[in-house]
């Protein structure tokens, strides 16, 4: 059991926006900034949005980011083959002293 | 370019122990928080334990506390994970992760370079 709640799956076709939720409490993504991670399987998970809605250099202006609350959620827009993998949210939580994640959520591109 | 290289990983039996070990280059290692995340088959990331450039604190999560150590060599620009008494929900594969650089604001800071992992099998 997760930290974060995730839906285990999205999908969209070619195009389409597809949204990702992130629910948490007060001690993590309520109470500090909110991380977005795409790992495509067997390569190294890569940074995708960091401080709740900033993008790395590098990153497309689809992947947007929002956080309201103790609830955030990634879109990506013009969806394209090459999204598809899984994605995490992750945040500090400052009960447990750690980095949480949520469980993931695999991406499919119909 | 920051790389990040693990090695150490591969097949133990329960009870006992691995130590992983992660290259840094590219970046001035010494400043820099590193972290293990893991992920076990099937299932999603974990964090497991970062330690502060200086190697003066740690952090680690409940699931592995009392069993696993880090620690860092900044002369060789390397951070290790010490792995005892190792059990089958142990079994993922590891990746080396640079952190922060203020070790007092953690939040503030991406988890920004992974490396490729490295897999721990645990079986009799």
């Amino acid at each position: 059991q997760s930290v974060l709640t995730q839906p285990p799956s999205a999908s969209g076709t070619p195009g389409q926006t597809v949204t990702i939720s992130c629910s948490g409490t007060s001690s993590n993504v309520g109470s500090d900034y909110v991380y977005w991670y795409q790992h495509l399987p067997g390569a190294a998970p890569k940074l995708l949005i960091y401080r709740n809605h900033q993008r790395p250099s590098g990153v497309p202006d689809r992947f947007s980011a929002s956080k309201s609350g103790t609830s955030a959620s990634l879109a990506i827009s013009g969806l394209r083959s090459e999204d598809e993998a899984d994605y995490y949210c992750s945040a500090w939580d400052a009960s447990l002293r750690g980095v949480v994640f949520g469980g993931g959520t695999k991406l499919t591109v119909l | 370019e920051v790389q990040l290289v693990e090695s150490g990983g591969g097949l133990e039996q329960p009870g006992g122990s691995l130590r992983l070990s992660c290259a840094g280059s590219g970046f001035t290692f010494s400043t820099y928080a590193m972290s293990w995340v893991r992920q076990a088959p099937g299932k999603g990331l974990e964090w497991v334990s970062a330690i502060s450039g200086r190697g003066d604190s740690t952090i680690y999560a409940e699931s592995v506390k009392g069993r696993f150590t880090i620690s860092r060599d900044n002369s060789k620009d390397t951070v290790y994970l010490q792995m005892n008494s190792l059990r089958g929900d142990d079994a993922a594969v590891y990746f080396c992760v640079k952190w922060s650089p203020n070790w007092n604001l953690l939040g503030l800071y991406a988890l920004d370079v992974w490396g490729q992992g490295t897999a721990v099998t645990v079986s009799s």
